[in-house]
């Protein structure tokens, strides 16, 4: 079965520090995709970066950066700059096997103070 | 302006009766689902579509219902069967396989 982990509940940073959430995942498919996903105070679900597994480069969007260890099975999010617009839940997730569904973390609460 | 849309935003319902949950999406994809959100749990998936006249259950399907008659059209019928409805509801839809998927603005139910 594939599972996604994200071990961080909730964390805080300081406006323009910053912050790196963890997640990691286990699959036993060759070939899927990763996700992070913001959703603020408002619900609606953003996609915040997308990984191909088969790229060893790591996915940036803007301030967002993703550590993508293919054989740790790890896929950190990095936020740099934080802006209090951050403020959201951060939901990782993997697609992976022939199908289509998404397989979710149970999200890391981030607030950005400040 | 592309996107997805969910009606109504909340929705009240007395226990014991049927409500029907609106998704509409005119980004031309193939596949759309149904999310159920609760605090502390993350999403769950509650049933996909593929195609049109083509659905699959998710992880929590008793107690829901869905069709798939129009591409663009993904309704979910939450029964009287579902023993805790209340929570928050996301329609989403994609394209392709490892696609992002797309999410509409949510439905809120509470069953009074």
């Amino acid at each position: 079965a594939q599972t996604v982990t994200q071990s961080q509940p909730e964390m805080s940073v300081q406006e323009a520090e910053t912050v790196t959430l963890s997640c990691t995942y286990d699959t036993s498919e060759s070939n899927y995709y990763l996700f992070w996903y913001k959703q603020p105070p408002s619900r609606q679900m953003i996609l915040v970066i997308r990984q191909e597994a088969y790229k060893q480069q790591n996915a940036t969007e803007n301030r967002f950066s993703v550590n993508f260890q293919k054989a740790a099975k790890s896929f950190s999010l990095k936020i740099s700059d934080s802006q209090l617009g951050d403020t959201a839940m951060y939901f990782c997730a993997v697609n992976a096997g022939n199908n289509r569904k998404l397989i979710w973390g149970l999200g890391t609460s981030l607030g950005v103070n400040p | 302006d592309g996107g997805i849309t969910q009606s109504p935003k909340y929705l009240f319902r007395k226990e014991g009766q049927n409500v029907t949950l609106s998704c509409e999406q005119n980004l031309n994809h193939d596949a759309m689902y149904w999310y159920r959100q609760d605090p502390g749990q993350g999403l769950r998936l509650i049933y996909y579509s593929q195609i049109v006249n083509d659905f699959q259950k998710g992880d929590i399907a008793e107690g829901y219902s869905v069709s798939r008659e129009k591409k663009e059209s993904f309704p979910l019928t939450v029964t009287s069967a579902q023993k805790n409805p209340t929570a928050f509801y996301l329609c989403a839809s994609n394209d392709r396989w490892g696609d992002e998927q797309f999410f509409g603005p949510g439905t809120r139910l509470t069953v009074l």
